[in-house]
């Protein structure tokens, strides 16, 4: 599966957008771009995935360039209880999910 | 439920002893999955099932580790001879097959080796 590249934290504002950054520069056609995100060490939770089209559901949108080299999670309104690790995975026909460091995003009042 | 499931969701044993660990995964799902995270660290892929089979265990730290799957659904890991160093929250995932579907995780099970 392609690495991926995430900043190691980020704060933001609640009830402002949080944008979450991912580079996978060496990503291949048929490898999908998942999110899932960890709040203290619970199990992971699935956010949003994709392949090439901009991907909405009722938790996040995912923006994925054109050239697929890069993605962003975008969490429309953030709220405290939105405070978590942000893992964003490139993932083929792999059977298993390889989690990297993630993002610490930490919402403030 | 309709989640996948693990129990106990805590459990304290003393070094050298063996805990079970147990895993039911969602209805239907044929993928299951054991990960591993140590406090403060990153998830540490154990092994993988397909069915009843375990095609890859290549992430067993192990042989005190094993881990079976009985009539497609629940699923056991267990540490034997347990050391502090095992002390961990151990999470099951489960998922339709195995590649390119959406994999689901449970709370996990905090394991604590005194």
């Amino acid at each position: 599966d392609a690495k991926t590249t995430q900043p190691p934290s980020m704060d933001c504002a609640e009830g402002r957008a949080a944008n979450l950054p991912c580079n996978h520069s060496t990503i291949s056609g048929n490898e999908y771009v998942y999110w899932y995100r960890q709040i203290h060490s619970q199990g992971p939770q699935y956010i949003i995935h994709g392949l090439k089209n901009n991907e909405t559901n009722e938790m996040a949108s995912l923006i994925i360039t054109e050239d697929r080299k890069s993605s962003t999670l975008i969490l429309p309104h953030a709220t405290l209880r939105d405070t978590a690790v942000y893992y964003c995975i490139v993932r083929g026909n792999d059977y298993k999910l390889s989690f990297g460091a993630g993002t610490t995003v930490t919402v403030r009042a | 439920g309709a989640g996948v499931s693990q129990s106990p969701s805590n459990k304290v044993t003393e070094k050298g002893k063996d805990v079970e660990l147990r895993c039911d995964p969602i209805s239907g799902h044929t993928a299951l999955y054991w990960y591993r995270q140590s406090l403060g660290q990153g998830l540490e892929f154990l092994i993988y099932f397909q069915g009843n089979s375990a095609p890859d265990k290549s992430g067993l730290p192990s042989d005190r580790f094993s881990a079976e799957r009985t009539g497609g659904s629940v699923s056991t890991l267990t540490i034997q001879r347990t050391q502090q160093e095992d002390s961990a929250v151990y999470l099951c995932a489960s998922s339709l097959q195995n590649s390119g579907n959406t994999i689901y995780f449970g709370e996990g099970s905090w394991l604590t080796v005194v």
